[in-house]
């Protein structure tokens, strides 16, 4: 059973530029939730998307979006990218009524220079 | 809003010892508390769920408790092992409707 997988695993992009995260979920799951994590620092949450609809957003600009896909899949995007955008994005999974526990994606590192 | 702390923010200890971390969080009601661990670079795997209404699970030598009236949970790992170093982050889901709140996590040494 596959877990949850994200691509690519590792970007460098110039600031300036847009971005985008990819993660599919793990079977079973139907929501996916994208967290930053900044060096020694906890994740934090920037949005949940669940039926193809952002249904929670954390303290992000509008800079951040996202969309899910039929199949459950999702994209994180990150346009006119700063140096402080540079994190570990995380991407997690869960199913809607079941437990409420997540499982997450190895992460995509991003390097803005 | 809820807001969750780890003590000690880095451990390190001789193989063999049992060792304890604490999370605190400063809203008591909340849906459910997990803990992961993420080694360096790398993504978060799950240890531990505790839903609202449970006191403890365990899983191996792992074991975490759970007080919502003092706002507490801790890890207790028995047994160390040098495999065990990595960072132990605790997050706290507010209510079904939100997503988790993370502490900024404990980082274990376990030296051979």
């Amino acid at each position: 059973d596959a877990g949850v997988t994200q691509s690519p695993t590792h970007l460098i992009k110039t600031r300036g530029q847009q971005v985008t995260l990819r993660c599919s979920p793990k079977s079973g799951h139907d929501t996916v939730s994208w967290y930053q994590q900044a060096l020694g620092q906890g994740p934090q949450f920037i949005f949940q998307y669940y039926e193809e609809e952002e249904r929670q957003r954390g303290n992000f600009p509008d800079r951040f979006s996202g969309h899910q896909f039929p199949n459950y899949s999702s994209e994180l995007n990150v346009n006119a990218l700063l140096l402080g955008d540079s994190a570990l994005y995380l991407c997690a999974s869960s199913s809607t009524g079941v437990n409420g526990g997540y499982t997450f994606g190895s992460g995509t590192r991003l390097t803005v220079v | 809003k809820q807001e969750v702390t780890q003590i000690p923010a880095a451990l390190s200890v001789p193989e063999g010892e049992n060792l304890v971390l604490n999370c605190s969080f400063t809203d008591s009601a909340i849906y459910n508390l997990q803990w992961f661990r993420q080694d360096p670079g790398k993504g978060l795997t799950s240890l531990l769920l505790i839903q609202s209404s449970q006191r403890e699970q365990t899983s191996g030598r792992l074991n975490a408790s759970l007080d919502k009236s003092s706002g507490r949970s801790t890890l207790y790992i028995a047994a160390s092992q040098p495999g065990d170093s990595a960072t132990y982050l605790c997050a706290v889901r507010p209510n079904y409707g939100q997503n988790f709140v993370f502490g900024p996590g404990t980082r274990l040494s376990v030296l051979p």
